[in-house]
């Protein structure tokens, strides 16, 4: 089946920029999406990407898809405070676009 | 934006008892509800796929007898979590999509069977 992997976890000092990675397997995936998920909270949609696209900026975000490696990352421009949340990446494939998540990357932002 | 909401947020149960979690599309009309289960640090299984008028599709490994799942409108699907253990203690998250769009996500539902 499908499958989505991330690091764990990722410190960066406020003000720098966070990069987060992540890989998967599906082939047919048509979207790539990145959440944000605060403690005890739902997941909140940060940005996605289709499949035909290598990149996409919204403001401080950027994401980067490197289809032929199945490479898909989210550079966080002058990281701040409020940032520090679990990240997740998702493929979404199919009719019904359901996702496969990732494990989820635990970013920290030191003062 | 598109506005999912859960009900309740926090439930706490007696083992055995019946718990019911709503899920609602505040300002659009969610053709199709994911039902999420997310484990303390860890990432969100889907359980199930439900489509609204028509019979759920559980995920492999996801009894269908113990978590009913029903979508009888476009704003509004429910899970049953049907005589509760502590063992199906977790973070219950609900998404919703309108046809050809994203997903939305519930802020979740933290159940704690007693």
């Amino acid at each position: 089946g499908e499958d989505v992997e991330q690091s764990l976890f990722l410190s960066v000092r406020e003000g720098d920029s966070s990069v987060i990675n992540c890989t998967y397997t599906d082939s047919s995936s048509t979207y790539l999406y990145w959440y944000k998920q605060e403690p005890g909270a739902g997941l909140q949609l940060l940005t996605y990407i289709f499949s035909n696209m290598d990149m996409k900026q919204d403001q401080r975000l950027t994401v980067l898809l490197n289809k032929k490696d199945k490479h898909l990352s989210l550079r966080i421009a002058d990281t701040q405070t409020g940032d520090s949340a679990i990240y997740f990446c998702a493929e979404g494939s199919g009719s019904a676009r359901q996702l496969t998540f990732g494990s989820g990357t635990q970013l920290t932002v030191l003062p | 934006g598109a506005v999912v909401s859960q009900h309740p947020s926090r439930v706490i149960c007696k083992s055995g008892t019946s718990v019911k979690i709503e899920c609602r599309s505040l300002d659009f009309q969610a053709t199709t509800m994911f039902w999420y289960r997310q484990f303390p640090k860890q990432s969100l299984m889907l359980m199930a796929t439900s489509n609204e008028g028509s019979k759920a599709t559980y995920e492999q490994g996801v009894e269908k007898d113990k978590f009913l799942i029903n979508h009888a409108s476009l704003t509004l699907s429910t899970l049953t979590v049907t005589s509760a253990h502590p063992e199906d203690s977790s973070f219950y998250i609900c998404s919703a999509r309108e046809i050809n769009n994203e997903q939305f996500f519930g802020p979740g539902t933290r159940l704690t069977v007693l």
